[in-house]
C-alpha cells in the first residue's frame, strides 16, 4: 500500500540556520507533491507545489526538491526564524487523490 | 477573501451519539474535501466533492459516516453513531477545481471528543 514517511521526531534548530525536512514515499507515483504548514489548532496552509518533472522549486526562504528516483522530497527553510516553528506536512497528489504524511514538528530556537 | 468556515469548533459527545459538522467553502470553489486528522497524524481524506457530486469516498466509513453537499456550496458531515476512535479534528478544505495544481484552502477544523 502507499506509504509516506516524514520524520516523526521533532526537529530543533538554532535561529539563522537552515532547516531540512524529509518526505519519503513508497508504492506511489505522484504527479505533484505539496508542502503545507500547520500551526496548533489550525488547518494546514499551503506553501509550495512541485511537479514530478521539476527538480527544484523556490519561494522566498523556502526551497523544495523532488527526486522521483529516490522517491523523496526535501523541504528547506533558510535563515530560519522562531516564527517558522510549526508542523510541516507533505502531501502527494495523483489520480485525483491526496495523501498526507504525518508531518514533522520544527522548533526554531532563538 | 473570506476563508473556509467550519462549525462548531469543538464538540464533546458520548459514544453512540450522533454529531454533525458544517462547512462553508470559499466562494466559487467547486471542490470540497473532508479530512479526519487524528492527533499526531496527517489529514486523511474522507470524501471529496466536485460541485454536489462525490468524486472519492473510498475512505469514508459508510456504515456510520455520511456527507452531503447540497447545491454545490455548503457541506455537512455526520457521524451516527460515534465511536471512541472517531475522536479527531475534522478538517474541511476547498479548491477552485480538482486539478492538483490548485491549492487546497483549509478551515480551522472541528475538534471532536468522543467519551
Amino acid at each position: 500500500s502507499q506509504k509516506i514517511e516524514q520524520n516523526s521526531e521533532a526537529l530543533n534548530i538554532q535561529e539563522g540556520k537552515t532547516a531540512t525536512l524529509t518526505c519519503n514515499y513508497t508504492n506511489y507515483s505522484p504527479a505533484y507533491l505539496q508542502w503545507y504548514r500547520q500551526d496548533p489548532g489550525r488547518g494546514p496552509v499551503f506553501l509550495l507545489l512541485i511537479r514530478e518533472n521539476e527538480k527544484e522549486k523556490r519561494k522566498e526562504r523556502l526551497k523544495v526538491t523532488f527526486d522521483t528516483t529516490l522517491k523523496q522530497s526535501l523541504f528547506h527553510i533558510t535563515a530560519s526564524q522562531p516564527a517558522d516553528s510549526a508542523t510541516y506536512l507533505c502531501a502527494l497528489a495523483g489520480t485525483y487523490k491526496y495523501i498526507f504524511g504525518t508531518g514533522t514538528r520544527l522548533k526554531v530556537l532563538a | 477573501e473570506a476563508g473556509v468556515a467550519q462549525s462548531p469548533r469543538y464538540k464533546i459527545i458520548e459514544k453512540r451519539q450522533s454529531v454533525a459538522f458544517w462547512c462553508n467553502p470559499i466562494s466559487g470553489h467547486a471542490t470540497l474535501y473532508w479530512y479526519q486528522q487524528i492527533l499526531g497524524q496527517g489529514p486523511k481524506l474522507l470524501i471529496q466533492f466536485q460541485n454536489n457530486g462525490v468524486v472519492d469516498d473510498s475512505q469514508l466509513p459508510k456504515d456510520r459516516f455520511s456527507a452531503e453537499r447540497l447545491k454545490g456550496v455548503d457541506s455537512t458531515l455526520k457521524i451516527q453513531p460515534a465511536k471512541l476512535e472517531d475522536s479527531a479534528v475534522y478538517l474541511c478544505a476547498s479548491s477552485l477545481d480538482r486539478i492538483f495544481k490548485d491549492t487546497q484552502y483549509f478551515g480551522p477544523g472541528t475538534r471532536l471528543t468522543v467519551l
